[in-house]
């Protein structure tokens, strides 16, 4: 069975300090990786996804997420941290092939401080 | 590009009672999910449709729970009867992904927020 797991419920940091967000997954085969972020108030939106290729890859509002194969993690990080940020962060994954579901983790809640 | 539309917002039942959510998704979208939301976690999928097909409805609580595609385009989610634990807010997802477009992210909508007292 496939699994998407969130360590962390919340995290909390400094506006301009480095964030981090935590994922790991527990799928057959070579999976496509995606972070969802949900603003309060406001729908899903898409951040960024891994597919093939660079294991660091770049997506919106500065954020980014290293693909490590060997740990089965995929951790969303963000050099400097805004208030603007706050909001709750979802890890998602399909495996391989194609035509599987689209799973979500439990999510977590970032919280920046000024 | 128009984004994926849910109607109603909110929905505010009483136990036993029936409820449909409608879903239009963005134009030329393949595939289709709804997914549940109970508050404090991460969505859960309740069925995936590829054009008008269902791809995957194993985690849909059949008993009750009921989904439609019509034509490929829009798509119905109903509960019939409802009960205290579907409170929830009820995402419908929609993605190009399907047939040889295959990486490709979901779009959500606003969601419906549904309420069973």
């Amino acid at each position: 069975a496939q699994s998407v797991a969130q360590p962390e419920d919340q995290v909390n940091v400094a506006e301009g300090n480095p964030l981090t967000v935590k994922c790991t997954y527990s799928v057959s085969g070579n999976p496509y990786l995606f972070w969802y972020v949900q603003y309060p108030n406001r729908g899903l939106q898409f951040l960024l996804k891994y597919i093939t290729g660079d294991n660091l890859v770049k997506g919106s509002y500065g954020f980014e997420a290293e693909f490590n194969k060997s740990q089965t993690s995929f951790h969303l990080k963000k050099p400097s941290a805004l208030v603007s940020d706050t909001a709750l962060y979802y890890c998602a994954v399909i495996p391989r092939p194609a035509g599987n579901k689209l799973t979500f983790g439990g999510g977590t809640r970032v919280l920046v401080k000024p | 590009e128009a984004g994926v539309a849910q109607s109603p917002r909110y929905k505010i039942i009483e136990k036993r009672q029936s409820v449909a959510f409608w879903c239009n998704p963005i134009s030329g979208h393949a595939t289709l999910y709804w997914y549940q939301q109970i508050l404090g976690q991460g969505p859960k999928l309740l069925i995936q449709f590829q054009n008008n097909g269902v791809v995957d409805d194993s985690q849909l609580p059949k008993d009750r729970f009921s989904a439609e595609r019509l034509k490929g385009v829009d798509s119905t989610l109903k509960i019939q009867p409802a009960k205290l634990e579907d409170s929830a807010v009820y995402l419908c997802a929609s993605s190009p992904r399907g047939g040889r477009v295959l990486n490709t992210e979901a779009f959500f909508g606003q969601g419906t927020r549904l309420t069973v007292v």
